[in-house]
């Protein structure tokens, strides 16, 4: 079936450092990539999202590109905030199942003043 | 604003007991899901909605049901409460594979 494989974390920068969290998956097909973000205490919120190859997803100063050649999405920002102190999950959803996400195990992100 | 709700945030439970966890959006969407999150394991599907009286197993259906009687609504039960079900659980939506699901703020079950 479909997986996510996602760097395992915690992973621990100083502010202004620059992130990258490495997302594989092995869907075949046309998979929908979406990276989510998760405050302590509350629900997934997508972060950015990419629908076909060669797609860069951009918010909030992260990018993400959909490599279809590596079937990589890899999360990336250049100068992180204490604010960015989160767990980030990778996540793709393929065009048999409308809508159904498979995701990875999510990546606990510390950033420290 | 459109939203997707839960209830009750937190529920401490016997095992053995049968829980409902409820799960309300208006967004007005057709796909509706219950995921669990564990240490370890990320996100599961534990079941799943494609409209009004369709259902599906994720893939840890065991010792859980969904209905689905209108648009709006996916509760979730847990037939007979066991430890192993101790979680948070967070319903989604979504409105087709291009786009995003919306997550509730989740449920934090402990059954004792």
């Amino acid at each position: 079936g479909d997986s996510v494989t996602q760097m395992e974390g915690p992973v621990t920068l100083s502010e202004e450092a620059f992130l990258t969290i490495n997302c594989t998956h092995t869907a075949t097909g046309y998979p929908s990539l979406f990276w989510y973000v998760q405050y302590p205490g509350e629900g997934l919120q997508l972060l950015l999202k990419a629908t076909k190859a060669d797609d860069k997803g951009s918010n909030k100063g992260f990018e993400a590109t959909y490599r279809k050649e590596t079937t990589s999405f890899h999360l990336e920002k250049g100068s992180v905030q204490v604010s960015d102190s989160a767990v980030y999950f990778c996540a793709l959803s393929v065009n048999t199942n409308a809508g159904k996400s498979t995701f990875g195990d999510g990546t606990t992100l510390t950033v420290k003043p | 604003d459109a939203e997707i709700t839960q209830s009750p945030r937190h529920k401490i439970t016997e095992t053995g007991r049968q829980v409902t966890l409820a799960c309300h959006q208006t967004w007005n969407h057709n796909n509706m899901f219950w995921y669990r999150q564990d240490l370890g394991h990320g996100l599961r599907l534990i079941h799943y909605s494609y409209g009004v009286q369709d259902t599906n197993k994720g893939e840890v259906s065991d010792g859980y049901s969904v209905s689905r009687s209108n648009t709006e609504d996916l509760p979730l039960t847990l037939e007979s409460a066991a430890s192993s079900q101790t979680s948070v659980y967070f319903c989604a939506s979504s409105e087709s594979r291009y786009t995003e699901a919306f997550f509730g703020q989740g449920t934090r079950l402990t059954v004792v």
